[in-house]
């Protein structure tokens, strides 16, 4: 499996532009994760999934921020209109409930600078 | 789920083990132990978890006391390439005994190894 794929991988927008970030699981897993990091907040949970359903968007910052799941295979999340303090790395991720370790698996983030 | 205490920042000499410390007094009985480690710009890498045995696995071992107030992740022979954040993470166990579900990250400890 190619692991949980993400992009863009750098994106680069100026102040009140639309910023969608995509992230593809890996199959057959049914939790997916958002998750942003910065230097001062650290890594903060955005919002989950679990097959396709929002559980918790206790993360999700305002309503400029949206996220959506419309398959087990992808997911978008949308920052409309983008701020300079939404510049972030944000990861996705996913797992797999059941028997095993409860791991999740991350892609490698998609940078967003927005200036 | 429980906080979870670390020190900021460790230096450890190459070749050597890395004894990683973290305080979790108010852990429930239904809460494992995780760690995970983010090396610089990439996502955050599962290592191991626990409940209440010591564990072992080809990365690391875990130590966890046995009022479960404290853990230790060991590197037997860290490497630079274990130069990287460290996170231990408390995380409620699901039905079924298994732990899945959402991941909260607090600050973590930097290991820096030297050569």
């Amino acid at each position: 499996d190619a692991g949980v794929i993400q992009s863009p991988r750098h994106e680069v927008t100026e102040m009140g532009q639309e910023v969608t970030l995509r992230c593809k699981p890996i199959s057959g897993h049914d939790y997916l994760f958002w998750y942003r990091q910065t230097m001062m907040r650290g890594l903060e949970l955005l919002i989950y999934f679990n097959n396709n359903v929002p559980i918790d968007d206790s993360g999700m910052p305002e309503d400029r921020f949206s996220a959506k799941m419309p398959n087990a295979s992808f997911s978008t999340l949308k920052i409309q209109p983008s701020e300079p303090r939404d510049s972030a790395v944000y990861f996705c991720a996913s797992s797999l409930a059941g028997w095993g370790t409860g791991e999740l698996f991350f892609g490698e983030g998609s940078r967003l600078t927005v200036l | 789920d429980a906080k979870t205490t670390q020190p900021p920042s460790m230096d450890c000499a190459e070749g050597r083990a890395a004894n990683l410390p973290c305080n979790h007094s108010t852990i429930s009985g239904n809460e494992y132990v995780y760690w995970y480690r983010q090396i610089h710009s990439q996502g955050p890498q599962y290592i191991i978890h626990g409940l209440k045995n010591n564990e072992t696995n080809e990365m690391a071992s875990l130590i966890i006391t046995e009022d479960r107030k404290s853990s230790t992740l060991i590197l037997p022979h860290a490497t630079l390439r274990d130069t990287a954040v460290y996170y231990c993470i408390v995380r409620v166990a699901n039905a079924g005994g298994t732990s899945y579900g959402k991941l909260t990250f607090g600050q973590g400890t930097i290991l820096t190894v030297h050569p």
